[in-house]
């Protein structure tokens, strides 16, 4: 069985930068791509982009271009979402999700990390 | 970006109930729709995809339909564990968006 499974909150000051990390266990998700999706407090759900692995290959969504990055080590089945600059609208809840099929960004998620709180806030 | 509108925001409902929740896109999408539930405090579960193919384990009472830019979700004799919010996601192109989300509610 699939789980990830994501580092714990952090508290950051505003112009900083958070490394959020996701570990999957109970299979090979290195041809599926893994979507970072964050949640605003009270808000709905925000597609960031995602990470191929196998292919080392990233898509971010235009809103996040030059302030996200995806990494991926596949030794330890482990991805990481940064995001840097940080402003107090980027409080949210990240998650990371491994999308239904493989090799495509493009698909809805049907596994999910627990969360990762970050907070921004001076 | 592809706008995707939720009705309503809110639904006040009763066990046993039958609601629909409604999903509009700003441009057609096809059928590369799909739904999720959310419970507080835990992250989205996925229902299901392309409109109407149930994910493993999502019980037959959700049923979706719809194509193009109109879309709906159905729940049928709801239970208490369904009492949570929905959202429903566009991944016919980038950048993958989701509705604002249909808080079911007693």
């Amino acid at each position: 069985q699939v789980q990830l499974v994501q580092s714990g909150a952090e508290v950051k000051k505003p112009g900083s930068s958070v490394k959020v990390s996701c570990e999957a266990t109970g299979g090979d998700l290195s041809r599926y791509a893994i979507n970072w999706v964050r949640q605003a407090p009270g808000q709905g759900l925000e597609w960031m982009g995602g990470i191929i692995s196998v292919y080392n290959t990233v898509n971010y969504a235009e809103k996040f271009q030059g302030r996200v990055t995806f990494t991926a080590d596949e030794s330890t089945s482990t991805f990481y979402m940064q995001l840097s600059s940080l402003r107090s609208d980027d409080t949210a809840i990240y998650y990371c999700a491994r999308t239904i099929r493989q090799f495509d960004w493009q698909f809805p998620s049907d596994y999910w990390g627990q969360g990762t709180l970050v907070t921004v806030s001076s | 970006d592809i706008q995707m509108t939720q009705s309503p925001s809110t639904l006040s409902a009763s066990v046993g109930d039958r609601v629909t929740i409604t999903c509009r896109a700003s441009e057609s999408i096809g059928r590369f729709l799909a739904w999720y539930q959310q419970k507080p405090g835990t992250a989205p579960t996925l229902l299901m995809f392309a409109v109407s193919t149930l994910q493993s384990g999502v019980s037959s009472r959700f049923s979706g339909s719809g194509s193009g830019t109109e879309f709906s979700l159905t729940i049928t004799g709801l239970q208490p564990d369904d009492f949570a919010a929905y959202y429903c996601q566009q991944y016919k192109s980038y950048p993958l968006t989701f509705g604002g989300g249909t808080k079911v509610a007693i």
